[in-house]
């Protein structure tokens, strides 16, 4: 298994400005996944996280809006930047290990105003 | 790539009436397949996962779900509802090799009135 810290938990951000996102797990993996959940939508894939290199963001997600840091085998950040409002969504960190359920961390519940 | 349709976007059931939600998932490969629930304003929880072995897989709460590979299909079962049932669920798979993020359905949405 692994246990996976993640915060803020949640956070009321201006529009403009970013936040940084920090995800810690007990235990060294070699790729993390930042996933969005848009209110009353399913879990969206924003990035893959692989420690030494850069992050391999999904379709209509792009480094300069979600840049992604792995500094090491068990933490990445993601940051949102020059937020809006349609950026209000639940950020959550996973890791997925082989023949078990990926593990989730709590989400951070993100309102921009 | 991986994609994943649940195909009842909204589901109103009558408690102890029998549940089944339809997922099909798309990957030319082997997959691991789970079923995750989010009960209003709460986290993900995990119901079910199918690895290998027995295509009928039994998870918490008295749900269960078959695994039909010829129809690449994950259904979701349940014999009798029960009002605190209702939540959102999503089906979602990924490659078994580990290290490969999950891909979810859209989701279905259960209520289900006394």
């Amino acid at each position: 298994s692994a246990v996976i810290s993640q915060k803020p938990s949640r956070d009321i951000c201006q529009r403009g400005t970013s936040l940084t996102i920090q995800c810690q797990v007990d235990s060294q993996v070699t790729m993390m996944f930042w996933y969005r959940q848009q209110p009353g939508q399913s879990l969206t894939l924003i990035a893959t996280a692989n420690q030494g290199s850069e992050a391999t963001y999904e379709s209509g997600f792009v480094i300069d809006k979600f840049p992604i840091s792995r500094p090491n085998l068990t933490f990445s950040t993601l940051t949102v930047s020059n937020m809006s409002p349609e950026d209000s969504s639940i950020y959550l960190c996973s890791v997925a290990r082989e023949n078990t359920e990926a593990f989730f961390g709590q989400g951070t519940r993100l309102t921009v105003v | 790539a991986q994609s994943v349709s649940q195909h009842n976007h909204h589901v109103i059931l009558s408690e102890a009436a029998s549940l089944e939600l339809g997922c099909n998932y798309s990957y030319g490969g082997t997959v691991n397949l789970f079923w995750y629930v989010q009960y209003p304003g709460q986290h993900l929880q995990l119901l079910l996962k199918y690895f290998s072995g027995d295509p009928l897989v039994k998870g918490i709460k008295g749900f269960e779900a078959e695994f039909i590979k010829s129809k690449f299909s994950f259904n979701l079962r349940k014999p009798s509802v029960q009002w605190s049932d209702t939540a959102e669920y999503f089906c979602a798979v990924n490659a078994p090799m580990g290290n490969t993020p999950l891909v979810f359905g859209k989701g279905t949405r259960l209520s289900v009135i006394a």
